[in-house]
Order: structure tokens, then C-alpha cells, then sequence
């Protein structure tokens, strides 16, 4: 069964400290892992797709890097406006476009 | 600007009614899906479409129902509302590969 793992469920940081999100995969022959973010009351919100182990993709203060088993997101610095749920995704084999999501990290970064 | 919308945002229904969530995108997307969102459970796929007059069902689609007569919308219905189905009700769509999600629908059955 296709499984997506996230941990931890919740991660408390101070504005200004590093750390990392993690993202572990069993998806027959992925096509994809995909990261959202979601605010409160909103929809998720695409962030990055990466394709291939060694793979990575940066937006700001974001950085996502994939394994053969895992991906991680990699928040440098961050700010208070970086609280929020990430979520991560694996599309599956095959010519389906599901996507199959993990249960989320809540992010609370504090002034 | 091309986006999805969803309508009603907020719905409060009783158990034994149908009810229709409206999903609508103006990307002219070929795929879109709906998803639940509950405390501990993620996201979960309910149905999906390919394009015009495409379905699937998803891993929770017991009790909910789909058509797609155009390439823009995908209104969800629930034929007998339980209270099991009290959630967030998410519509995406998508070209090819990342999925673009509309702002969801908060239904409460009583």
C-alpha cells in the first residue's frame, strides 16, 4: 500500500532557527513528490515537485531535497510568516495522477 | 485570472439530505479531484475526473457521487448526508503533474 509519513506532526522554532521537515515514502515507483503549504482556513498551495534522488528546488527560505526514501524540507532562518501545515505528497506509478499525502508538519515559528 | 473557486464556503446540513458542492475552475484543467481533509487523517481522494464525461472513485467514495458534463466543473454530491461525513471538502485541478487547490468547503451534518 502507498504510504506517505511525515514527522514531526508539530515543530515549535524560534524566528531565526534552522531546521528540517521530514518526508518518508513508500510509493510504488514514484513519479513525483510533491510539497504544499497550507495556512489556516485556506487551501494548500503548491510549492515544489521533485522528480529523481540528488534532486533539489529552493523558493526563499525553502529548500526541498529528495532521496531514494525520503524528502526533506529544509527551512533556513525562518520568519514568523513561515508558520503554517506543509504537507507532502507522492504521485504513484503507472497513468493515474493521484496523489497520495502525508498527514502534515505544523509549523509555528515565533517572534 | 485563471483560479478555482468553490461554493457554498460554509454549508450546514441535516443527516438524510442531498447535498452538492460546487467546484470550478477556469484553467480548462482535463483533471480534477476532491479530496476530505480530517484532524488525523490528511488528505484522502474521494473521486476524480480524466475530462468530459470521466469519473473515478477514489480511496473514500462510499456515499458521494460525481459528473463532469464540461471541462470547467465538478459539483460533488452526497445522495444521504451522515454525520461521518462532516469535514473539509477540497477541489484541485491539474494539466499535468502539481494540483492546484480551490479555498474548500466546510460542511457540518447535524
Amino acid at each position: 500500500e502507498d504510504q506517505v509519513t511525515q514527522s514531526p506532526e508539530a515543530l515549535r522554532l524560534q524566528e531565526g532557527e534552522s531546521s528540517s521537515l521530514n518526508c518518508s515514502y513508500t510509493v510504488s515507483g514514484l513519479r513525483g513528490l510533491f510539497w504544499y503549504r497550507q495556512d489556516p482556513g485556506k487551501g494548500p498551495e503548491f510549492l515544489f515537485t521533485l522528480y529523481s534522488a540528488g534532486e533539489e528546488k529552493e523558493k526563499e527560505r525553502l529548500k526541498a531535497t529528495l532521496t531514494k526514501k525520503e524528502s526533506f524540507l529544509h527551512i533556513t532562518a525562518p520568519k514568523p510568516e513561515d508558520s503554517a501545515t506543509y504537507l507532502c505528497a507522492g504521485r504513484t506509478q503507472g497513468g493515474s495522477e493521484k496523489l497520495v499525502f502525508g498527514k502534515g508538519t505544523k509549523l509555528t515559528v515565533n517572534p | 485570472d485563471a483560479e478555482i473557486t468553490q461554493s457554498p464556503r460554509h454549508k450546514i446540513t441535516e443527516t438524510g439530505r442531498q447535498v452538492t458542492l460546487a467546484c470550478h475552475q477556469t484553467w480548462n484543467h482535463n483533471n480534477m479531484f476532491w479530496y476530505r481533509q480530517d484532524l488525523g487523517h490528511g488528505l484522502r481522494l474521494i473521486h476524480y475526473s480524466y475530462g468530459v464525461q470521466d469519473t473515478n472513485k477514489g480511496e473514500v467514495s462510499d456515499g458521494y457521487s460525481v459528473s463532469r458534463s464540461n471541462t470547467e466543473d465538478l459539483p460533488l454530491t452526497l445522495e444521504s448526508a451522515a454525520s461521518s461525513q462532516t469535514s473539509v471538502y477540497f477541489c484541485a485541478s491539474s494539466e499535468t503533474t502539481e494540483q492546484f487547490f480551490g479555498p474548500g468547503t466546510r460542511l457540518t451534518v447535524l
